[in-house]
């Protein structure tokens, strides 16, 4: 069963908008993590940030924040003024113990932004 | 810190060549992972080493083997390569199988 769902399969935006990506997972442990990555079009896999499940704090950093929400197994991605250079597909995953802390992956949204 | 390493960084094969895919983590990290990425998909865990001189079945095994050589090194071999096999395929390592995950480059590879 998939766990981790980002519905947004791609999203176009233009230059200094903000984006925010979905992620909802599904989990039966009550200790378990959360994570961005960002993949550019050069390939490479970014990590952005690991979130346990026990600190609901919202994390900000710079342009990128992020805001966690048990109640709606949430784990949104929002990107304030956009730039070019955020064009990339950007993958949320979980880890918990029934997957033996191995990361779980969403499908990735492709985030697309027009100058 | 170089972080983690793959090479080759591109392979072409051919059906039923066998070659051996390296990647190296300078971190000291316990755990080790291969992935592989198709066209337009997410990542799909291959094999897995939580720790040096342990390797585990992940989501995709069928048709490929590691070795984990030693805390820095962990290896993949394609015996006998076929179309199917044609990925990007990511090294990764992590402190502890809780922790971020740190990505190589990639190594690309296409069989004819």
């Amino acid at each position: 069963a998939q766990k981790v769902t980002q519905a947004q399969t791609e999203i176009s935006v233009v230059e200094k908008e903000d984006v925010t990506l979905d992620c909802v997972y599904e989990t039966r442990d009550t200790t378990y993590y959360l994570f961005w990555y960002k993949q550019p079009p050069s390939g490479e896999l970014v990590f952005l940030i690991r979130r346990n499940s026990f600190d609901e704090q919202n994390e900000i950093s710079g342009r990128y924040s992020w805001n966690f929400q048990k109640s709606t197994s949430s784990f949104n991605f929002t990107i304030t003024a956009s730039q070019v250079v955020d064009s990339a597909v950007y993958f949320c995953a979980l880890s918990d113990a029934d997957s033996n802390y191995q990361l779980i992956w969403g499908a990735g949204t492709k985030l697309i932004i027009k100058p | 810190n170089a972080g983690v390493t793959q090479t080759p960084k591109f392979q072409v094969l051919k059906t039923g060549q066998s070659m051996t895919l390296q990647c190296a983590q300078d971190m000291n990290h316990n755990s080790m992972y291969w992935y592989r990425q198709d066209p337009g998909m997410g990542l799909r865990l291959i094999y897995y080493s939580a720790s040096e001189g342990t390797t585990d079945k992940g989501e995709v095994p069928n048709g490929y083997n590691v070795s984990r050589l030693n805390k820095r090194e962990f290896s993949l071999r394609l015996e006998s390569a076929a179309p199917s096999q044609t990925s990007v395929y990511f090294c990764a390592s992590d402190r502890d199988q809780r922790s971020e995950q740190f990505f190589g480059p990639g190594t690309r590879l296409t069989v004819l």
